[in-house]
């Protein structure tokens, strides 16, 4: 089955500077890359999404890439701010109504 | 339109008991999904869910956790003679086909 690594587990950031996190996942079907975000006792957030039909996609100070050839993925967030602070986790599934496996989450902190 | 709804919130059991933790999808979704997340953890699957269908539940311990998604009313994940182990919190989510998944708050089960 899929399997979806992800790093750094913890990423410590002045605000204003770049953040950015990797993700590896096995199974080559996956073709749909989601980034979820979840602050302390609250549920995870779907902040953006990327399908395999396109290598990167932006919004805001949030972009992710996709390179399905070495099959990865990383989430970037520039400007970054105090209310970034989260844990962030990476996912992929084949899309639609497939699961969605999830990496093991990156603890984001921005110091201001 | 109201997003997806889980209760209870907080869920207090003693080993032995039973723990029922319910999820209303959003509105016009008709697939569910059962996530389980441990303290400082990541999000395990669990089970996927249509109406009165299981359709993946690979990931579900094969003694003890049972799911449903009756015609009428919410998704229901049932744990039988709960253990110390199995406090956690308890996400669902719910899809409209697509592949993008919206969480809810979830249910986080203590087991005295």
């Amino acid at each position: 089955g899929e399997n979806v690594e992800q790093h750094p587990s913890t990423l410590s950031v002045q605000e204003g500077d770049s953040a950015v996190i990797k993700c590896t996942y096995s199974d080559s079907a996956s073709n749909y890359f989601p980034w979820y975000k979840q602050e302390l006792g609250k549920r995870p957030q779907l902040i953006i999404d990327i399908r395999s039909n396109v290598g990167e996609k932006k919004d805001q100070r949030i972009a992710v890439t996709l390179n399905k050839t070495a099959k990865h993925f990383s989430l970037h967030i520039t400007e970054t701010q105090p209310e970034d602070s989260a844990v962030y986790f990476c996912a992929a599934s084949k899309g639609n109504t497939d699961k969605l496996i999830f990496g093991t989450g990156t603890r984001l902190q921005v110091f201001p | 339109n109201a997003g997806v709804m889980q209760n209870p919130r907080h869920l207090v059991r003693r080993r032995g008991q039973e723990a029922r933790l319910r999820c209303s999808p959003m509105k016009g979704h008709s697939h569910v999904y059962w996530y389980r997340q441990l303290p400082e953890e990541g999000l395990k699957f669990m089970v996927y869910l249509q109406k009165e269908n299981i359709i993946d539940e690979s990931g579900m311990p094969k003694e003890r956790f049972s799911a449903e998604f009756p015609k009428e009313g919410p998704s229901i994940l049932r744990i039988q003679q709960v253990v110390r182990g199995d406090s956690a919190a308890y996400f669902c989510a719910s899809s409209p086909g697509t592949g993008e998944l919206f969480f809810g708050e979830g249910s986080r089960l203590t087991v005295l």
